[in-house]
């Protein structure tokens, strides 16, 4: 079946235009997850939905970034006035649920690399 | 809050040799433990898993245990193939003494180069 796709998968952008990034989840997965991961480092969390709500919105870096989900489907990560830091390979996970003992595995979408000159 | 420290790469090994990539986390109470590995031009892939304290994750040929007095999850594996190359990512969820909603906490990630 069809795993998590993002698109676009490369974007240029100028600094301080808007950009927006996207992911289709596998279907029926209620759980989906944003992650950044800059150059030589680590994925960090960025914003969680389950269903349509966002009950975890920790991880975004400022109010330049938000995040929304439709349909429990699709969610759009959007990074205002982009700023040179904001250059990163964002990515999407999805899952079938959340759970607090054995965790769901997450898939990973191949993700967008956002570049800001 | 959680954190996952893993040890430094790049990693270069010949073929057959023994890996250990060394993983130890800080989190309250008891987190699941994975291991992610992204091939070259490749997404992030689940490798395995455990999901309590002496639980022994496997995959591939690929183990890793879950050891709660020492705090650690490290990758071994017996003999490294060419195609094992890849960056691979120790990786916590829950265990934050609160609602973690499954998010993922990552390592920095390690390279692996395998030379035949």
């Amino acid at each position: 079946g069809a795993g998590v796709s993002q698109s676009p998968s490369n974007k240029v952008t100028e600094k301080g235009k808007d950009v927006e990034l996207r992911c289709d989840p596998i279907s029926g997965h209620t759980a989906l997850y944003w992650y950044r991961q800059r150059l030589g480092q680590g994925l960090e969390f960025l914003i969680y939905f389950q269903g349509n709500s966002a009950p975890d919105k920790s991880g975004l870096p400022s109010d330049r970034f938000s995040a929304e989900r439709t349909g429990e489907s699709v969610s759009t990560l959007t990074i205002q006035r982009t700023q040179q830091e904001d250059s990163a390979v964002y990515l999407c996970a999805s899952s079938p649920t959340h759970v607090q003992g054995p965790s769901y595995e997450q898939y990973f979408g191949p993700g967008t690399r956002l570049t800001v000159t | 809050g959680n954190s996952v420290t893993q040890m430094e790469g790049p990693v270069t090994l010949s073929e057959e040799a023994f890996l250990t990539i060394n993983c130890t986390y800080t989190a309250t109470g008891y987190p699941s433990l994975f291991w992610y590995v992204q091939y070259p031009g490749e997404g992030l892939q689940l490798l395995l898993k455990a999901t309590k304290a002496d639980d022994k994750g496997s995959n591939k040929g690929f183990e890793a245990t879950y050891r709660k007095e020492t705090t650690s999850f490290h990758l071994e594996k017996g003999s490294v193939q060419v195609s094992d190359s890849a960056v691979y990512f120790c990786a916590l969820s829950g265990g934050a003494g609160g609602t973690s909603y499954g998010k993922l906490t990552f390592g920095q990630g390690t390279i692996l180069t395998v030379h035949p």
